[in-house]
């Protein structure tokens, strides 16, 4: 069965320093997420991307953020200067869009973010 | 600005007995809701989704409900077993279904089903 994948599993990265997390979305899918999910709390919206553009990002989703679908199957979310407060289980959604009736959204298994 | 509240925050039941959990949404103008099982440190299984002009949804053991108007609905499991133990997530969608259509999630439930 298709799935939605993350690598890697486990980043730990300095405060200030830039990463990339990457996603490799379902491969008919049309529409990409990208969520996290700060420890005990709840799992937050940071950005849609459709055709690829951001349809919508979150206030969570300022400047030192960015998205981008390089080639035709990978799907990558830039934090430019990590800050202590971006560790975090990132997680990257993607789903059917119009090619569904139901849009349904199938998560990856996530990218434990820390930042020391 | 919705809000997607689930009660209760944990549960422990004995094995073989059935349970409800309980998902509330401030903002009855859901596309659809969509129920999700995450284990501890791992991602999120999609259990079922139910569209707005649905009323449940079942596969398995699992059946969810939902009331659009009064902004409910409950996942059911029927015969609950030890590897039911999990934090089940509540998520609605909030717009019409395009690629606005973010997920907006409950705090969830953490169930313990004790052998």
């Amino acid at each position: 069965e298709p799935e939605v994948t993350q690598t890697p599993s486990h980043q730990v990265t300095q405060m200030g320093q830039e990463v990339i997390l990457r996603c490799v979305p379902i491969s008919n899918h049309l529409y990409f997420y990208w969520y996290r999910q700060i420890l005990g709390q709840k799992v937050e919206f940071l950005v849609s991307f459709y055709n690829n553009e951001i349809s919508e990002k979150s206030e969570i989703f300022d400047d030192q953020f960015s998205v981008e679908r390089p080639d035709g199957s990978n799907f990558t979310l830039k934090i430019r200067s990590t800050k202590l407060e971006d560790s975090a289980m990132y997680f990257c959604a993607s789903s059917p869009g119009l090619l569904s009736s139901y849009n349904e959204q199938f998560f990856g298994p996530g990218t434990r973010l820390t930042v020391l | 600005k919705q809000e997607v509240t689930q009660i209760p925050a944990a549960l422990s039941v004995p094995e073989g007995e059935n349970l409800v959990l309980n998902c509330s949404f401030t903002d009855s103008a859901i596309y659809n809701l969509q129920w999700f099982r995450q284990d501890p440190g791992k991602g999120l299984t999609s259990l079922l989704l139910i569209q707005s002009s649905q009323r449940e949804q079942t596969s398995g053991r699992l059946n969810a409900s939902l009331d659009k108007s009064s902004g409910r609905s409950t996942l059911y499991i029927a015969a609950s077993q030890p590897g039911d133990s999990a934090t089940y997530l509540c998520a609605v969608f909030d717009g019409y279904g395009g690629a606005t259509n973010k997920l907006i999630f409950g705090t969830g439930t953490l169930l313990a089903v004790q052998p």
